[in-house]
């Protein structure tokens, strides 16, 4: 089944203790991307990456960190997370930026 | 710079009864793609539609239906005779840019609450 998969869904954490949320593709995209949902909001685009290796700011970058070491996944990392990081996480995949994103499940994080 | 409004924060109707969800985008750009996602209380985003720029035919899917005017930058969809499952939040989304700048940029979505 094609999907993008994403964990942990759930994680409550301190503030200043690292983490790590993966997330997986087995579509072969190119382009992967993380999101934040918050109210009110919508979706804003933290990070995204057009292939191995090349990754790059969205719009809301500060705080956070990704690497692309693999086409299938794209990990997002706090290094020190913050109570304004408590938010609604998704990944998205698509073959190319242009096309369709088919997201992931997300992830609620909640930052004490 | 490009913007994506949806106006309607919350929507409530009864079954059966049409609902129309407003989106309106900004854009510079003359090739661009429009999207439509459903999430519901699970919390997932579904694909519902896309539609690029240069196609302004409208669209129906089942009790779905999306009606593309450039003239008015406006991109809203209706379903018609609504049920609970619907009950979800609505973003529409504006894809611009060519290339490695293209940027996909969401509204703030509509809840959208359907009463039996």
């Amino acid at each position: 089944e094609a999907q993008v998969t994403q964990n942990p869904r759930y994680l409550i954490t301190v503030t200043g203790k690292k983490l790590t949320v993966t997330c997986s593709q087995n579509m072969n995209h190119e382009y992967m991307s993380w999101y934040r949902q918050d109210p009110g909001l919508g979706l804003r685009q933290i990070y995204y990456s057009m292939n191995v290796e090349v990754t790059d700011k969205g719009d809301v970058p500060e705080g956070y960190k990704v690497s692309r070491k693999e086409k299938r996944n794209f990990p997002l990392i706090l290094e020190s997370p913050s109570p304004n990081q408590t938010s609604l996480y998704f990944c998205a995949s698509s073959l190319f930026r242009a096309e369709t994103q088919y997201f992931g499940p997300g992830t609620r994080l909640l930052v004490l | 710079a490009q913007k994506v409004t949806q106006a309607q924060t919350e929507i409530s109707v009864v079954e059966k009864e049409d609902v129309t969800l407003d989106c309106v985008y900004e854009t510079r750009d003359t090739t661009y793609y429009l999207f439509w996602y459903k999430q519901p209380p699970s919390g997932e985003l579904v694909f519902l539609i896309r539609r690029n720029s240069f196609d302004e035919q409208n669209e129906i899917s089942g009790r779905y239906s999306w009606n593309f005017q450039k003239s008015t930058s406006s991109f809203n969809f209706t379903i018609t005779a609504s049920q609970v499952v619907d009950s979800a939040v609505y973003f529409c989304a504006l894809s611009t840019g060519a290339g490695s700048a293209r940027q996909l940029t969401f509204g703030s979505g509509t809840q959208l609450t359907v009463l039996p």
